[in-house]
């Protein structure tokens, strides 16, 4: 299956400043690339996607950058606010496209 | 919010004994999937079904089974709960490559 890793398993940042949250995947092959968060108690919400055909996504607040390069994404959340803690998760599709395989998760605590 | 409701919610059971975890979507979705929360591992695939009385096994797949007799209901099986089965489980859809999850189920098995 794919191997899809998250850099550190908790961040801490205060409110206001940014955060970079990064990924690590195995498959040079993949194409499509997703952000979940998780907040306490809920399921996983997508954030934002990105196709390898782009090397950068923005959305509100969050931009998403990849480098295939060195198989390498990350998500910047911009101006971290309290109801931004959550679990984040990066998820690459199987080589079915059906599948999705999820990294470790990091852990974002916004200091007020 | 994607329609999917997962039951029961929470569930403490003894090693030995059959669970079933139910998931039902109101959304049509073709693809559903199960997995499990663990700390240390993030989400894990067990199985997905891409329609009625189709499914696949993810990458933690032994101990449990699933059935889809309808689009609508995905159902989980252990047959024989083990302590090791001790998780949160989700259930997701899955439409144009973004997953709709359920609100989890957690199972404790002593």
């Amino acid at each position: 299956g794919e191997s899809v890793g998250l850099h550190l398993p908790t961040l801490s940042v205060q409110e206001g400043d940014n955060s970079i949250i990064n990924c690590a995947y195995s498959n040079s092959a993949s194409d499509y690339f997703i952000w979940y968060k998780q907040e306490s108690g809920k399921g996983p919400q997508f954030i934002i996607d990105i196709r390898s055909n782009m090397d950068k996504r923005q959305g509100q607040r969050v931009t998403v950058l990849l480098n295939k390069t060195v198989k390498h994404l990350s998500l910047q959340i911009a101006a971290t606010q309290p109801g931004d803690s959550a679990v984040y998760f990066c998820a690459v599709p199987g080589y079915t496209g059906n599948q999705f395989y999820f990294g470790t998760g990091t852990s974002l605590t916004v200091i007020p | 919010d994607a329609g999917i409701t997962q039951s029961p919610r929470h569930k403490v059971t003894e090693t030995g004994t059959p669970v079933t975890l139910r998931c039902h979507q109101t959304e049509n979705h073709r693809y559903m999937y199960w997995y499990r929360q663990d700390p240390g591992h993030g989400l894990r695939l067990i199985h997905y079904s891409y329609g009625v009385k189709d499914t696949d096994k993810g990458e933690v797949s032994d101990g449990y089974s699933v059935s889809r007799s309808k689009t609508e209901d995905f159902l989980l099986t252990l047959e024989s709960a083990t302590s090791s089965q001790t998780s949160v489980y989700f259930c997701a859809t899955s439409v144009g490559g973004e997953l709709f999850f359920g609100e989890g189920s957690r199972l404790t098995v002593l």
